[in-house]
């Protein structure tokens, strides 16, 4: 069975840093597998927006309006995935998922999601 | 970045009808085209990647079709599970984007 989970806090005062991890099963970022892990948000009310994805070769891509407030790591032994943001403000409040991305492909497994909320 | 937009943002229909959404992207992504289905509370589901073809496990009312810059996701005849938000995802090339999204609910 394949899983995704994500966890974090819930809470997170502006101009903290949030950090969140993704933790897997059930499949492995193997060499040559073309697959990914992403993280992707969603605003209350609001659509889904891609933030970062991390693939097998460590291969890393991020949204281009939040480039240099995230990181994404893919923790050895490669069933961990870790998303920081820097200075987050009330507008990053979110649903954070995680989810596998199939080799150019779509996100095809999502884990249930975490709410964040940034306020003082 | 390219950019999807989706119509309706959102449709009111019966169990039994045919509803059809569109999405349409900014530049050309062949067929690299995923639609989700997310109900209120719960992460998406895929239903349909690379612009027709059906995720395993999805029920067969659900289809896709297009290329190019249009797309659209038929639901042949609507069930009461199928009231949700669908969303599109080009996965063409990077940054990845989301469509708007579209609510169909109970007319």
């Amino acid at each position: 069975q394949i899983t995704l989970k994500e966890s974090g806090p819930t809470l997170v005062r502006p101009t903290q840093t949030l950090t969140l991890t993704c933790t897997f099963s059930g499949f492995s970022l193997t060499t040559g597998s073309g697959l990914g892990v992403g993280w992707i948000r969603q605003p209350p009310g609001k659509a889904l927006e891609w933030l970062a994805v991390v693939f097998w070769d460590d291969d890393k891509r991020f949204s281009p309006s939040l480039k240099n407030r995230v990181t994404i790591t893919l923790d050895t032994p490669k069933t961990q995935v870790v998303f920081t943001m820097t200075d987050v403000d009330p507008v990053d409040t979110a649903t954070y998922y995680c989810a596998r991305r199939m080799a150019m492909g779509p996100f095809d497994l999502w884990g249930q999601g975490t709410m964040v909320a940034v306020s003082s | 970045d390219i950019q999807l937009t989706q119509s309706p943002s959102s449709v009111s229909a019966s169990v039994g009808d045919r509803v059809t959404i569109t999405c349409r992207a900014s530049q050309g992504i062949n067929k690299w085209l995923a639609w989700y289905q997310q109900k209120p509370g719960r992460a998406p589901k895929l239903l349909i990647y690379a612009a027709s073809s059906l995720q395993l496990g999805v029920p067969s009312r659900f289809s896709g079709s297009g290329s190019g810059t249009e797309f659209t996701l038929t639901i042949s005849s609507l069930q009461p599970e199928d009231f949700a938000s669908y969303y599109c995802q080009q996965a063409n090339s990077f940054p990845l984007t989301f469509g708007g999204g579209t609510k169909v609910d109970i007319k």
